[in-house]
């Protein structure tokens, strides 16, 4: 249980362009999913928190216009890079928590998507 | 959230257990500690977590202090496949709200 999906695995695309990111709770109801983005050797940084149904929270310095969040079901969550540039390339992870005990206290993660952005 | 210190990197022979300490000394009475590791190029693997008592599960058993000021994340029989960077997390549970802070974490090897 507690499977956490992400497509694409991996993305390429041209500068300017927008690449739109899906996290999936495959076999529980996420309440909340989260959206990371670790840079090579680097840690995971925390981009933003989505709840089903309303708008996300942005950590200081995460620019809401460019990176789009939306939770529109307690299954998917989806992050849109909006005129995407060089120094976005990153491999962006997304995490979800749902409603049950075990749920409620974990967050589960997905395998990741790393972008290229040339 | 309360902050820990990890050991940059750590190496373990295959088949031995490997002990990974953590310290949090500010850890307040309400914050989990939690570890989960990420191997090369994958999201993160949840482990295990803990509040005050020792918790042992399938992948590895969790040690923490009656102080609560540290804690030692132990894999029983060390694999190759246990290499990776291995991440202790306190945690406040808020409201909606279960924000993990990751640190650099441990490198861990595991040599045949």
């Amino acid at each position: 249980g507690a499977v956490v999906s992400q497509h694409p695995s991996r993305v390429i695309c041209k500068s300017g362009t927008s690449v739109k990111i899906e996290c999936r709770s495959l076999d529980f109801q996420a309440t909340t999913m989260f959206w990371y983005r670790q840079f090579p050797k680097q840690s995971l940084m925390l981009m933003a928190t989505s709840n089903e149904g309303s708008k996300a929270t942005y950590e200081q310095g995460v620019e809401k216009d460019k990176f789009l969040i939306n939770h529109a079901s307690l299954t998917l969550s989806t992050l849109t890079v909006t005129s995407a540039h060089p120094e976005d390339s990153s491999f962006y992870i997304c995490s979800a928590t749902g409603l049950a005990p075990l749920m409620w206290e974990t967050q589960y993660f997905g395998p990741g998507t790393r972008l290229l952005v040339l | 959230d309360a902050k820990t210190t990890q050991p940059t990197s750590m190496d373990c022979a295959e088949g031995r257990a490997a002990n990974l300490p953590c310290n949090h000394s500010t850890i307040s009475g309400n914050e989990y500690v939690y570890w989960y590791r990420q191997i090369h190029s994958q999201g993160p693997q949840y482990i295990i977590h803990g509040l005050k008592n020792n918790e042992t599960n399938e992948m590895a058993s969790l040690i923490i202090t009656e102080d609560r000021k540290s804690s030692t994340l132990i894999l029983p029989h060390a694999t190759l496949r246990d290499t990776a960077v291995y991440y202790c997390i306190v945690r406040v549970a808020l409201q909606g709200a279960q924000k993990l802070v990751f640190g650099q974490g441990t490198r861990l090897t595991i040599n045949p």
